[in-house]
């Protein structure tokens, strides 16, 4: 089956601090996978996305690299800020079962100034 | 595009009561998805619809459960005899059709259930 395995937080960095953020998945043929960041009081965000092994997705200084031979997408970021403190899903979506997302259980990020 | 839009967004009723949640996907996207998101965990799939049809549901989706999409565009995803356990965030995301297409979600509605 499809799941999707994330490092339990809380994460907390100073300002300015690399972040990584570890994700493994498990699935059937070759899934989508994905970044979602969810801020106090709103809804998920797709931070990033790839969807195909060596892909790399990229926003707003993150990164992550779809690594099929060791199932990883771990997301990085070189140097944090205080806004980007929340809680960070990993996701992977089914390629061939209309769409349906896996979640990882979440990360919270916590960024001291 | 104003997102999707969850409606209300907080609710809090006594066990046994029935709620309806209203969720208005982002007009151009023909999939509505409902996953149910509890504290500390990630959201869970509850639900699917290709415009009016409903094409998945979960085995978490007891048949005190029911969502509909009676025209393809906005949904409703009704709970009657609550229990303190259906506490939780419900979120609705829709999407475009397509396999890489990512969900779009709203801010969700929380139930508690006293």
């Amino acid at each position: 089956g499809n799941s999707v395995t994330q490092m339990e937080g809380p994460v907390t960095l100073s300002e300015e601090a690399f972040l990584t953020i570890n994700c493994t998945y498990t699935a059937t043929g070759y899934p989508s996978l994905f970044w979602y960041v969810q801020y106090p009081g709103e809804g998920l965000q797709l931070l990033l996305k790839a969807t195909k092994a060596d892909d790399k997705g990229s926003n707003k200084g993150f990164e992550a690299t779809y690594r099929k031979e060791t199932t990883s997408f771990h997301l990085e970021k070189g140097s944090v800020q205080v806004s980007d403190s929340a809680v960070y899903f990993c996701a992977l979506s089914g390629r061939y079962n209309f769409n349906k997302f896996y979640f990882g259980s979440g990360t919270k990020l916590n960024v001291k100034p | 595009d104003t997102g999707v839009s969850q409606d209300p967004r907080h609710k809090i009723t006594k066990r046994g009561q029935n709620v309806t949640f209203r969720c208005d996907p982002i007009s151009e996207h023909n999939r509505l998805y409902w996953y149910r998101q509890t504290l500390g965990q990630g959201p869970e799939f509850l639900t699917y619809f290709q415009n009016e049809a409903q094409l998945e549901k979960s085995r978490l989706l007891s048949d005190r459960f029911s969502a509909e999409r009676p025209k393809g565009s906005f949904s409703t995803l009704e709970i009657q005899r609550t229990e303190q356990g259906d506490s939780a965030m419900y979120l609705c995301a829709s999407s475009l059709e397509g396999n890489n297409s990512p969900l779009h979600f709203g801010n969700g509605t929380r139930l508690t259930v006293t």
